[in-house]
């Protein structure tokens, strides 16, 4: 069926440490999304990619999807404590939204 | 703009019983979505509605209905409860022109 596979699961780093987490799909995907659950939260909208090869930047955030647009990553630069949370893509396939896992990030202070 | 609603936002349920969930969307958003979370499974997508029609449903058993009102408000229904079934249920709204999902809170559900 379809399948958004997303790794690392789990992820613990320094204070200032970059931290990336990486999102692949079986299928070609009409656009990938981002999202960010703080711990006892619900997910909050990050970002939309939607076209091939494309890179957006917000702050210390970047984010990528594939040409081949089955895969997608964040990459956090300087992570802070307050980037503590569970980072989940989600592919658009055939007017479905499919999550991956997510990953769990720590910071160390 | 006040965001996604649901209630209630904890409940225990026993096996067998079964539960109504609430969702109001944001104003102007046509579109809800519930999702189930469980540390195991993650985010599983259970339907869509729009405009008072089921468009979409994941992988789920026929003990998980959903209906929307001409308001745009949503319910879901879950019948004769499993252990299993215990999770956060979370709805999200979107607009019709972008699939950009706002979520609510949630509504815990324990199923003893």
């Amino acid at each position: 069926g379809q399948q958004v596979m997303q790794i690392p699961q789990y992820q613990h780093v320094q204070e200032g440490e970059d931290f990336t987490t990486y999102c692949n799909s079986s299928t070609t995907l009409s656009n990938i999304q981002w999202y960010k659950q703080r711990p006892g939260g619900h997910p909050v909208f990050l970002i939309q990619l939607v076209k091939s090869g494309e890179v957006k930047k917000q702050k210390r955030l970047t984010f990528q999807f594939g040409e081949a647009k089955k895969n997608s990553s964040l990459h956090i630069t300087a992570t802070q404590t307050t980037d503590v949370g569970t980072y989940f893509c989600a592919g658009l396939q055939g007017g479905k939204l499919i999550f991956g896992q997510g990953t769990e990030l720590s910071v160390k202070p | 703009k006040a965001g996604v609603t649901q209630t209630p936002r904890y409940l225990i349920k026993t096996r067998g019983q079964q539960v109504t969930l609430s969702c109001s969307p944001i104003s102007g958003h046509r579109s809800v979505s519930w999702y189930q979370q469980t540390p195991g499974q993650g985010l599983q997508f259970l339907f869509e509605y729009f405009s008072e029609t089921q468009r979409n449903k994941g992988n789920f058993p026929g003990r998980f209905s959903g209906r929307q009102f001409s308001n745009s408000r949503s319910e879901m229904n879950v019948s004769t409860l499993e252990l299993g079934d215990s999770a956060l249920y979370l709805c999200a709204s979107r607009r019709t022109d972008n699939y950009e999902q706002y979520f609510g809170p949630g509504t815990r559900l324990t199923v003893t």
